[in-house]
């Protein structure tokens, strides 16, 4: 079975600053982990996923995440926040690399203030 | 490329009623995903459709079926609505071939039961 956990479902930070969302997983098998981006009204964007050819993943919008197997974590940063990175974003996992049947968390709302 | 598309992106029912929504691959994906996304929760997986069967279920009660015709597009119905069902429906698609290539999301069709 596999599930991952969102932890804070709202984060605020001022334009200029660290971004850190946070994601864990748990996986009986070896996962896929995405990142989506969703901004109002719309579908989801992927933003990076983790296939197990590298630990630290360069997505869009200079967003990255590291794969840390040993804290079961897949955690979201980017150094800069926009005020257009405001937008709700969801952690997923899969058990296949084209991300079909995703698991989703519940999602962390990025708030970003000037 | 249009990408995935979807239709309505609107739909007012009553409790009780029948819902069909659609959904179009993306050019060159053969397989179709269905997921539920009720407000400020993250999508859930419904089923996936290949090859007009369908091929993987989510935890969801037989009132949710779907269908995939010969081009690729997909179907989804609801029976039996319930005030529960109001969600945003997003499809998604990918291809076989490229396994390596990550689904699509469409912009969704919002469902609101009455």
């Amino acid at each position: 079975a596999q599930s991952v956990t969102q932890l804070g479902s709202h984060v605020s930070v001022s334009e200029g600053a660290l971004v850190l969302l946070r994601c864990n997983y748990s996986s009986s098998v070896p996962p896929y982990l995405f990142w989506y981006v969703q901004y109002p009204n719309q579908g989801l964007q992927l933003l990076l996923k983790y296939t197990s050819a590298a630990t630290l993943v360069k997505g869009i919008n200079g967003f990255e995440a590291e794969f840390k197997k040993s804290e079961t974590s897949f955690h979201l940063t980017k150094p800069s926040a926009h005020m257009s990175d405001a937008a709700e974003y969801f952690c997923a996992v899969s058990s296949n690399q084209a991300g079909t049947a995703l698991i989703f968390g519940k999602g962390t709302t990025l708030s970003v203030s000037s | 490329d249009a990408g995935v598309t979807q239709s309505p992106t609107h739909l007012i029912k009553t409790r009780g009623q029948q819902v069909t929504l659609r959904c179009s691959p993306k050019s060159g994906h053969d397989t179709v995903s269905w997921y539920q996304q009720a407000l400020g929760q993250g999508p859930q997986f419904i089923f996936q459709y290949y090859e007009e069967e369908e091929r993987q279920r989510g935890n969801f009660p037989d009132r949710f079926s779907g269908h995939q015709f010969p081009n690729y597009s997909s179907e989804l119905n609801v029976n039996a609505l319930l005030l529960g069902d109001s969600a945003l429906y997003l499809c998604a698609s990918s291809s076989t071939d490229e396994i390596q290539e990550t689904q699509y999301f469409g912009p969704g069709t919002r469902l609101l039961v009455l």
